[in-house]
């Protein structure tokens, strides 16, 4: 079965270089949300998107922008890095169900993307 | 391979009654478990977070219990409340050799609160 895919799973930038993350949720989810996690820290929750439209917004810094695509897959776009950035991101994907009209709300995660800034 | 499995995947209970959820892990090194709430679309929200050297936590109505011997946690929901339906995550970390830590997540569980 297809899971969650990012791109790329290792990137390395410099202080100060902008860095773009891309996520491809699994067929027929629309709804995706970008987690962050340091080193030595729990994933935090960045931002989520549904059909398109951002949905929830977490400890994002002002210098990454997310969005989502008609393709349902969504970008993280980071500008001048910080050390402090250096950290593996999660994307992970879900479809959309409201809780009263579906038992079930699965969340699958991607391997993840490791960013490293020099 | 590192595994997080729950159950039940969904459950449907009225308001008012208790409920608890279970999460069984194969993960190692074990470093600690945690249960998230997560509404749909939004950001999960940390309820409870155990060490090994924890075997019950409890935030409010929420109470979480681990069993380190088993790999086994629950969390027990009392007098649910209408704002309880979620999707509840169980996700437990590993301690990377860097010293970092790897979290594997489960697949959650459902619930779902009637009046």
């Amino acid at each position: 079965a297809a899971g969650v895919i990012q791109s790329p799973r290792h990137l390395i930038k410099e202080k100060r270089e902008t860095a773009t993350l891309k996520c491809y949720p699994i067929p027929r989810h629309d709804t995706v949300y970008w987690y962050q996690q340091g080193p030595g820290q729990d994933p935090q929750f960045l931002i989520s998107f549904y059909e398109k439209m951002q949905s929830d917004k977490g400890s994002i810094p002002d210098r990454f922008s997310a969005q989502q695509f008609s393709d349902y897959h969504s970008e993280l776009n980071m500008s001048s890095l910080e050390l402090g950035d250096s950290a593996l991101y999660f994307c992970a994907s879900s479809s959309y169900r409201p809780l009263r009209e579906s038992s079930y709300n699965e969340q699958f995660f991607g391997p993840g993307t490791r960013l490293t800034v020099l | 391979k590192n595994q997080v499995e729950q159950s039940p995947q969904s459950l449907i209970i009225l308001e008012g009654k208790n409920c608890t959820l279970q999460c069984n892990y194969t993960v190692s090194p074990f470093s600690n478990l945690r249960w998230y709430k997560q509404d749909t679309g939004r950001g999960p929200v940390s309820l409870t977070i155990m060490t090994f050297s924890e075997n019950t936590k409890s935030n409010g109505r929420y109470t979480a219990t681990l069993d380190a011997d088993t790999k086994q946690s629950s969390l027990h929901i009392t007098a649910s409340q209408l704002s309880d339906s979620a999707s509840y995550i169980c996700v437990v970390s590993a301690i990377a050799s860097g010293g970092s830590y790897i979290p594997t997540f489960g697949r959650g569980t459902s619930l779902i609160v009637h009046p």
